[in-house]
């Protein structure tokens, strides 16, 4: 089992819907959370990260952690074509014999059309 | 402009051959890593330096070897490349590794091993 799943997609959307990314982790040592954003032919992005259960809204952008699930998702408001990109969860030990380890999910691949 | 750049962007090569990409940071971070990129595996960490001749395994470090003599370079070797390590490759860095600070990824490097 992989310490962090997400589902790979890929999704398609009309411009204007509300999009959910979301993954799962096995690992309980996991404390920080981040979302990254890649578009085609480039690195990733930061675009959001938490490390305490509840919700972080940045725009249109909102961040949900869910500890005693082991979950975690991405939301996204009145989509626009712009945010087309692969959206990858990444998650950090900060502690423990793995400390600095990052671990990335498999990326989800989202189209925005208009 | 503060950045993480990667040498080559693009490589061919063949069974055997030994190779190098360089990495390097112009921000003075302490943290640097090295990720492969693969369709349906997302990314996947290599290798990961906590600060100058300080270096973990990630993941999937078999085949690779790395070294940090100094803080701003992040040599990626691979001593026999196979082509099961034809991929996708991403060096980032961060200020530290302790708590949460944001990962620069450099633009990529597409390795292709026949």
């Amino acid at each position: 089992q992989k310490e962090v799943e997400q589902d790979p997609g890929p999704l398609s959307v009309p411009e204007g819907a509300i999009v959910s990314l979301n993954c799962t982790y096995s690992n309980s040592a996991f404390q920080y959370f981040m979302w990254y954003r890649q578009y085609s032919r480039k690195g990733p992005e930061l675009l959001m990260y938490t490390y305490s259960s509840g919700n972080k809204e940045d725009g249109r952008f909102t961040a949900q952690v869910d500890k005693s699930s082991k979950y975690i998702s991405l939301f996204i408001r009145d989509s626009q074509p712009s945010d087309s990109a692969t959206y990858l969860c990444a998650m950090i030990f900060a502690g423990g014999t793995s400390y600095g380890k990052l671990t990335f999910g498999q990326g989800t691949i989202l189209t925005v059309h208009p | 402009e503060a950045q993480v750049t990667q040498n080559p962007r693009y490589l061919i090569t063949v069974t055997g051959k030994k190779l190098t990409v360089t990495c390097s940071q112009n921000m003075n971070h302490e943290y640097m890593s090295w990720y492969r990129q693969d369709p349906g595996l997302g990314l996947r960490q290599i290798y990961y330096s906590m600060n100058v001749e300080v270096t973990d395994k990630g993941d999937v470090p078999e085949g690779y070897k790395v070294s940090r003599k100094e803080k701003r370079n992040f040599p990626l070797i691979l001593e026999s490349p196979s082509p099961n390590q034809t991929s996708l490759y991403f060096c980032a860095s961060s200020l530290t590794a302790g708590g949460f600070h944001e990962q620069y990824f450099g633009p990529g490097t597409r390795l292709t091993v026949t």
